[in-house]
């Protein structure tokens, strides 16, 4: 059971665009930045999103990150097949006093 | 390039002891935390344990406190996790990544990562 709730899969078409949900608490998401890792099959995670809504140089403006209260979420427009990846929100736990990660999102491109 | 570089992985009984090692390069190692991330295969990501860039500050997830210990040395550029008393539950791909800040601090993040070394714990 993660401390962060995502959806445990997502589709869509593509050029599509969808959006993953991240469910957290006021001891990680509400006072503190997420940030959001892919992982494409067979391959180690890679950040996509740091600080709620920072890309990271070479990350496509398709992929875009906000934040509300205790959620985040993960937009991605134009969808494309190489989008097809696991996807992991993550923040730091003032409470737990570490890292959480959501359970992730398998993302399946029709 | 930053490249990192897991290795110590294998099979283990359960109780037994294991040592994982981190080798970096392309980067000031010692300007940097660092953390180990483990991944059952086909599961999520849950990260273990965080240094920071002199040791000064080390925590750990609750499932290893006790049991696990993360190490670096700055001039080696290594990082490393010393894993006792192994349970068929710390059965998965240990992933070592780069922080990108000196401290543990919950503004950072981390990037890149390794590509992981696999620890399977079984009589």
């Amino acid at each position: 059971q993660s401390v962060l709730t995502q959806p445990p899969s997502a589709s869509g078409t593509p050029g599509q665009t969808i959006t993953i949900s991240c469910s957290g608490s006021s001891s990680n998401i509400r006072r503190n930045t997420v940030n959001w890792y892919q992982q494409l099959p067979g391959t180690a995670p890679k950040l996509l999103i740091h600080s709620n809504n920072q890309r990271p140089s070479g990350v496509p403006d398709r992929f875009s990150g906000s934040k509300s209260g205790t959620s985040a979420s993960l937009a991605i427009s134009g969808l494309q097949s190489e989008d097809e990846a696991d996807y992991y929100c993550a923040a730091w736990d003032d409470s737990l006093n570490g890292w959480v990660f959501g359970g992730g999102t398998k993302l399946t491109v029709l | 390039e930053v490249q990192l570089v897991e290795s110590g992985g294998g099979l283990v009984q359960p109780g037994r002891s294991l040592r994982l090692s981190c080798a970096t390069s392309g980067f000031t190692f010692d300007d940097y935390a660092m953390h180990w991330v483990r991944q059952v295969p086909g599961k999520g990501l849950e990260w273990v344990s965080g240094i920071s860039w002199n040791s000064g500050s080390r925590i750990y997830a609750d499932s290893v406190k006790g049991r696990f210990t993360i190490s670096r040395d700055n001039g080696q550029h290594s990082l490393y996790m010393q894993m006792n008393d192994l349970r068929s539950e710390d059965t998965a791909l240990y992933y070592c990544a780069k922080d990108v800040g000196r401290g543990l601090h919950w503004m950072n993040w981390f990037d890149p990562w390794g590509q992981g070394t696999l620890v399977i714990v079984s009589s």
